[in-house]
């Protein structure tokens, strides 16, 4: 069973404009919600996270939306750099325990 | 600290062998995970310790999987007579049990098996 999901396999963004990377999941209950970057023949990075009690978390360029209600969540760059190239995994769980990862949005910034 | 490392980064075996793979965390983390993960899929869930002990198990994918964390340090997965279906690419994380940022995952770069 696919708890989160992230339906867009890969995402192609011209430098300077905005990225939006969707994810979506099936249990009420999970109370965190993480965005990992992935590079080849790398880990996972943790980049960014937001909790169940807020609804927009920033970093920097990086901003991360929950809306509860849909069980959705986006994270989104502005502004995108070509360097930001890589495979982005929401993962949503519980705090302190396992966290079920999506499958993955492929990423490519055009300079 | 150098982060969370494993080894082999590759490993090639015949189907019915014995693999173990090793996981280092960070030093200050106490908690740690394996993950296994397959082509064009996210990272699954496969078991963690917290110190020495195994606190959630029964998401390993058979009784051929087993995972050990002796002195509460590095880890071992070990994967009985293989499989070619146990191809993917194995990954390790770590993290504080306990704090702010305790649902921060550390990954290490994953050691690849290949089963022929």
């Amino acid at each position: 069973d696919q708890q989160v999901k992230q339906n867009s396999p890969s995402l192609s963004v011209q430098e300077g404009r905005i990225s939006i990377l969707n994810c979506d999941y099936t249990n009420s209950m999970f109370d965190y919600f993480l965005w990992y970057k992935k590079y080849p023949a790398e880990g996972p990075t943790f980049l960014i996270s937001i909790s169940s009690i807020k609804d927009k978390n920033e970093d920097g360029r990086f901003t991360v939306f929950l809306n509860k209600s849909a069980k959705h969540l986006s994270l989104h760059i502005v502004p995108s750099q070509p360097g930001d190239s890589a495979v982005y995994f929401c993962a949503a769980g519980f705090t302190g325990n396992q966290f079920y990862f999506g499958t993955g949005t492929s990423l490519t910034v055009i300079p | 600290d150098t982060g969370v490392s494993q080894d082999p980064r590759h490993k090639i075996t015949k189907r019915g062998q014995n693999v173990t793979f090793r996981c280092d965390p960070i030093s200050e983390h106490n908690r740690l995970y394996w993950y296994r993960q397959t082509l064009g899929q996210g990272p699954e869930f496969l078991t963690y310790f917290q110190n020495e002990a195994q606190l959630e198990k029964s998401r390993l994918l058979s009784d051929r999987f087993s995972a050990e964390r002796p002195k509460g340090s590095f880890s071992t997965l070990e994967i009985q007579r293989t499989e070619q279906g146990d191809s993917a690419m194995y990954l390790c994380a770590s993290s504080l049990a306990f704090g702010s940022n305790s649902y921060e995952q550390y990954f290490g770069p994953g050691t690849r098996l290949t089963v022929t």
